[in-house]
């Protein structure tokens, strides 16, 4: 089955204990981003990939760091976390070779205390 | 002020009837998603077009690309419908996509 997997769902964390949320994709889409979602702010765009080894800051990058090594694969790293970072996360996909729509994962919604 | 303007902001609607919800933008755009997400969070999108019209179902989404002005068209609306609809044009220069507020969408039976 096409997807996107997140991981985890939920988690709960402490003020600069680093993370990192995974995400993987199995159809083998050239562009990858994350997005984080907030109430009365709508989906943002954190980071994002065109293809492997090619990232670039979206509209809010700090204190997150990604990594696209494999073009499966494109990681969400909070090297020292903080409150203002408790939100819900959206990792999403798509090809432009063959016009896909967006995929996305199914979340993560991570607290900072 | 946001690049993408959504209206309305809130909609109710009564089962059956005909629902239209807009999304304006600013930029310069390869491409437009309409996008939909239940309550509990997951998001679906429902079209990428460039151009013209596309239609999938009850749904119908259009696009004036001169007039950066999006369209979608729920006909015969149905309580499944509620939901939140978001439009996320796509930039021309490195696909940076940027995402209007939302229209949360009530259907009544």
């Amino acid at each position: 089955e096409a997807q996107v997997t997140q991981n985890p769902r939920y988690l709960i964390t402490v003020t600069g204990k680093k993370l990192t949320v995974t995400c993987s994709q199995n159809m083998n889409h050239e562009y990858m981003s994350w997005y984080r979602q907030d109430p009365g702010l709508g989906l943002r765009q954190i980071y994002y990939s065109m293809n492997v080894e090619v990232t670039d800051k979206g509209d809010v990058p700090e204190g997150y760091k990604v990594s696209r090594k494999e073009k499966r694969n494109f990681p969400l790293i909070l090297e020292s976390p903080s409150p203002n970072q408790t939100s819900l996360y959206f990792c999403a996909s798509f090809s432009y070779s063959y016009n896909s729509p967006l995929h996305f994962g199914n979340g993560t919604r991570l607290t900072v205390t | 002020k946001n690049e993408v303007e959504q209206s309305p902001q809130n909609l109710t609607a009564q089962e059956g009837e005909f629902i239209t919800i807009n999304c304006s933008y600013s930029v310069g755009i390869s491409a437009l998603h309409w996008l939909q997400q239940h309550p509990g969070g997951g998001i679906v999108s429902l079209f990428m077009l460039s151009s013209g019209k596309k239609k999938h179902g009850r749904l119908i989404a259009t696009i004036n690309i001169q007039e950066k002005h999006s369209s979608l068209h729920i006909t015969a609306s149905h309580p499944r419908d509620s939901a939140v609809y978001i439009c996320a044009p796509e930039e021309t220069s490195g696909s940076r996509l940027t995402f209007g507020e939302g229209t949360q969408l009530t259907v009544n039976p």
